[in-house]
């Protein structure tokens, strides 16, 4: 049973469409994020909700809007897509204090053309 | 300069090598300190937690910090064809409330049967 799963996992789609990742987690967990991994697989915080409030938000894009409808779900809308926004987007929950770290989600791969 | 810095490798051993992947950071806030290891395609996975300085190990793995030199360590021994992932080390200033990571670029190894 997937404790944090992402839908979809691959996204193909031209410049200028918008398009939404899905994620959920069956932990528990109070706390979700979003992170983008560049090609070069650096690992960049976007967002992070505890218990649907929006707690961290880096500076990201305007045309990025996370949405989080109850704890367990955190959604990521991006608007207006550009070349540049091409990588994998990675969600993760985490319970607790920072010891305990997060677990992430296999990623949704985004390719834009 | 990133805030975390690591050699992006690849770094190639024979089987059986003990392997040493290392963090260097220019925060001296940080105090949380992770490791994880990502397989191709594949989400992190959290391998190692410590706190503040000293040592920590778990099995074949041994974790290092040195906050005098702001300098952290992955020792891996008998290393296993199985153990080729990318490897990030990760820090967090605070450990409850609102905190987040922040990520190395990850170095990638390959272990050689």
């Amino acid at each position: 049973d997937t404790a944090v799963s992402q839908t979809p996992k691959y996204l193909v789609t031209q410049m200028g469409n918008d398009k939404s990742i899905k994620c959920e987690q069956n932990l528990g967990h109070d706390t979700m994020y979003w992170y983008k991994q560049d090609s070069k697989k650096f690992l960049k915080i976007m967002f992070s909700y505890n218990n649907k409030e929006l707690i961290i938000n880096e500076t990201v894009p305007n045309r990025f809007s996370p949405k989080s409808p109850d704890k367990a779900h955190l959604n990521l809308h991006i608007n207006s897509l550009e070349l540049g926004d091409s990588a994998v987007y990675f969600c993760a929950s985490s319970q607790g204090g920072a010891s305990y770290g997060y677990t992430f989600g296999s990623g949704t791969r985004l390719t834009v053309v | 300069q990133k805030e975390v810095e690591q050699d992006p490798g690849p770094l190639s051993v024979p089987e059986g090598a003990i392997v040493s992947l290392n963090c260097t950071y220019s925060n001296s806030a940080f105090q949380y300190f992770m490791w994880y290891r990502q397989y191709s395609r594949k989400g992190p996975e959290l391998l190692m937690y410590t706190y503040s300085s000293g040592n920590k190990e778990d099995g074949r793995f041994t974790a290092q910090v040195d906050k005098s030199s702001k300098y952290i360590s992955l020792f891996i021994r008998d290393s296993q064809p199985s153990d080729s992932a990318t490897y990030l080390c990760a820090m967090s200033e605070q450990g409850s409330g609102t905190y987040k990571y922040i990520f190395g670029t990850g170095t990638r190894l390959k272990v050689l049967a």
